[in-house]
């Protein structure tokens, strides 16, 4: 089992505020680092997937920052919006056995 | 294409029955598996195939058993359901870099 976590494990956002949360990893044996938006009563959807240090995505309003030698992944979303409110998931996949391991997710709550 | 798909959507069964949960994908993806989600933990992998013809324990396999039909379908059998199975379980195929595409998720309760 892999040590994937999430921080926070909830936070609540004013509409048009910008925010950030973490995901952190092993630092050995990476492959690559997952983001996946996950909206209630809906299926996980893919955000990003990310693969090399220092590799930066953008989608929109949200985008992500990936650290593999110090093993954590920010993601930010940029003056948010009520319909941003979901889980977001990151994942972790090791390179010795390409084994995919979840953390527990942020839950987003945007305030009107 | 319809993407990963999952039968039934819901399901109440007693303590002790059985039942196989269906998926499918349409994507002509190798890998398959299967999650179960609880609050507060995430995503937890009963059991993947990796191609047509193999099948490996993930995280939680206890309780359940699994198999890979063809390329596109992929069941998950509860031999004798207990209360602890109660659960959200999610089917998924993924792209060779693993990107997990999910089907729609079927609702077990266990009474």
């Amino acid at each position: 089992i892999l040590n994937v976590e999430q921080s926070p494990q909830s936070l609540h956002v004013q509409e048009g505020d910008s925010t950030n949360f973490t995901c952190s990893f092993p630092s050995s044996n990476f492959y690559a680092l997952h983001w996946y938006r996950w909206e209630t009563a809906k299926s996980p959807e893919a955000l990003f997937v990310m693969t090399l240090n220092g590799d930066e995505k953008k989608k929109g309003r949200i985008s992500a920052t990936l650290n593999t030698k110090e093993g954590y992944s920010y993601l930010y979303i940029k003056g948010s919006q009520p319909e941003d409110s979901a889980t977001y998931l990151c994942a972790f996949l090791r390179s010795n056995d390409y084994k995919l391991s979840f953390g527990a997710g942020t839950t987003v709550t945007v305030r009107a | 294409n319809a993407g990963v798909t999952q039968t039934p959507k819901f399901q109440v069964l007693k303590t002790g029955q059985s039942m196989t949960l269906q998926c499918a994908q349409d994507m002509n993806h190798n890998s398959m598996y299967w999650y179960r989600q609880d609050p507060g933990m995430g995503l937890r992998l009963i059991y993947y195939s990796a191609s047509e013809g193999t099948t490996d324990k993930g995280e939680v396999p206890n309780g359940y058993n699994v198999s890979r039909l063809n390329k596109r379908e992929f069941s998950l059998r509860l031999e004798s359901a207990a209360p602890s199975q109660t659960s959200v379980y999610f089917c998924a195929s993924s792209d060779p870099i693993r990107t997990q595409y999910f089907g729609p998720g079927t609702r077990l309760t266990v009474l």
